[in-house]
């Protein structure tokens, strides 16, 4: 199974800033890492996949890079609706797996 | 719209049975691959099963599999999860998804708002 982690668990920031997240796997995920944002009771929702393609509506604040083991979301300029946890996704292989998250809160 | 709606989420004893339903629209159904994710309160995503298309390819997350069933009625755009001797670690949110392409699985772009599914006694 590849195991995705993500760092930092917690990033305090303010609006406007810019906020960088990583995700590492433990082997290579070719292109196939997708990132999502989730708020407090809902559903989580596709930002990224392929590692840079954004997802349809997805505003160009947010955006992917990397290859093989590691991997970046970006948001450059935080708004207040972008407080919330991300989660990173491999599908390189199966099992499909989810990192553990990173929660973006206000500083 | 794509729609996804999730049903069938309650409370049942460990070693009980539950059989989840996702209802889907807006999107041609028989094309696309449909997952369940679930999440435990207060816990990240863990996937849980992939059918696909076809109804004949299904994956399984090593914790659920023997118990749980994976299956979809194309001719009711429903996917079920047959969820047999459940134990209070299954406790969680279910959510269906939908994957992004038809060909494979490498994203989910829409999701259901989710049921509860609790193991207690």
């Amino acid at each position: 199974e590849i195991v995705l982690t993500q760092s930092p668990a917690t990033l305090s920031l303010s609006p406007g800033e810019r906020a960088t997240l990583s995700c590492r796997a433990s082997q290579s995920v070719a292109t196939s890492l997708a990132w999502y944002q989730q708020k407090p009771g809902q559903a989580p929702r596709l930002l990224i996949y392929d590692v840079s393609h954004r997802a349809t509506g997805i505003p160009d604040r947010f955006s992917g890079s990397g290859s093989g083991t590691d991997f970046t979301l970006t948001i450059s300029s935080l708004e207040p609706e972008d407080f919330a946890v991300y989660y990173c996704q491999q599908r390189g292989d199966w099992p499909l797996t989810f990192g553990p998250g990173t929660k973006v809160d206000i500083k | 719209e794509v729609q996804l709606l999730e049903s069938g989420g309650g409370l049942v004893q460990p070693g009980g049975s539950l059989r989840l339903s996702c209802e889907a629209s807006g999107f041609t159904f028989s094309s696309y691959s449909i997952n369940w994710v679930r999440q435990a309160p207060g816990k990240g995503l863990e996937w849980v099963s992939v059918i696909g298309a076809d109804g004949v390819t299904t994956y399984s997350a090593d914790s659920v599999k023997g118990r749980f069933t994976i299956s979809r009625d194309n001719s009711k755009n429903t996917v079920y999860l047959q969820m047999n001797s459940l134990r209070a670690e299954d406790t969680a949110v279910y959510y269906c998804a939908k994957s992004l392409m038809t060909t494979v699985t490498r994203a989910l772009d829409y999701w259901g708002q989710g049921t509860l599914v609790t193991v207690s006694s």
